[in-house]
């Protein structure tokens, strides 16, 4: 069973809706992160939470919200979803000292019409 | 602020050595890594490198590191159509506890018959 793992792994949604994307994991890693991938330009943080009591805005949080409901789950939500919205979306996990290994999910594709 | 920049495309013959290059401006990193996204797939760590190294190998991999110019190259010997990813640079500072990585944008490698 895969370790870090997202739901939906593809979402079509009108502009204007609300959507949340999960995230769950089995490492018992404190550590949770949501990127978004573009083509050509690479992976870029939103969010990420240290613990379940903390949460951080990454480089490009606006229109974007998320909930630590527990150690294994980290949710993202689009309160109003916008058509520039529409990326490959991944949950990601570390320990959170040395050598922090990022463990990433398999990724939800989000498009926005 | 962290900037970490990679060519976007590498094509090569297989067989071929396969050289992947990035450069950073934080000069207190003290982890840099190399991670490799498989289509359809999140991203996965293939190795990464202490600061204070200047090289590492393992197996097919060589990661060089050269601290004065801040750049650093993932070399692929024999380079397999398997081998065909989108490969991210990262650095992260851990110097301030925060640990969290900044990535390049990555480099498609495309490898040919």
């Amino acid at each position: 069973d895969a370790d870090v793992t997202q739901t939906p792994r593809n979402r079509i949604t009108k502009t204007g809706k609300r959507i949340m994307l999960e995230c769950s994991q089995t490492k018992g890693h404190d550590r949770m992160y949501w990127y978004r991938q573009d083509p050509g330009l690479g992976l870029r943080l939103i969010y990420y939470s240290f613990d379940v009591k903390d949460i951080n805005k990454g480089e490009i949080s606006d229109g974007y919200s998320v909930s630590r409901q527990a150690q294994a789950k980290f949710s993202l939500s689009l309160e109003s979803a916008i058509p520039n919205q529409t990326a490959l979306y991944f949950c990601a996990t570390s320990v959170g000292q040395g050598t922090d290994t990022q463990y990433f999910g398999p990724g939800t594709r989000l498009t926005v019409l | 602020g962290e900037d970490v920049e990679q060519s976007l495309f590498l094509s090569v013959r297989e067989g071929d050595s396969s050289v992947i290059n990035c450069t950073y401006t934080d000069s207190s990193s003290t982890y840099l890594y190399w991670y490799k996204q498989e289509p359809g797939a999140g991203l996965q760590l293939l190795t990464y490198i202490f600061s204070n190294m200047d090289m590492k190998q393992d197996q097919r991999l060589t990661v060089l590191l050269n601290k004065k110019d801040k750049h650093l190259s993932l070399r692929i010997a024999d380079t397999q159509t398997g081998d065909s990813a989108i490969y991210f640079c990262a650095e992260e500072d851990a110097s301030g506890g925060s640990y969290i990585p900044t990535f390049g944008r990555g480099t498609s490698l495309i490898v040919h018959p």
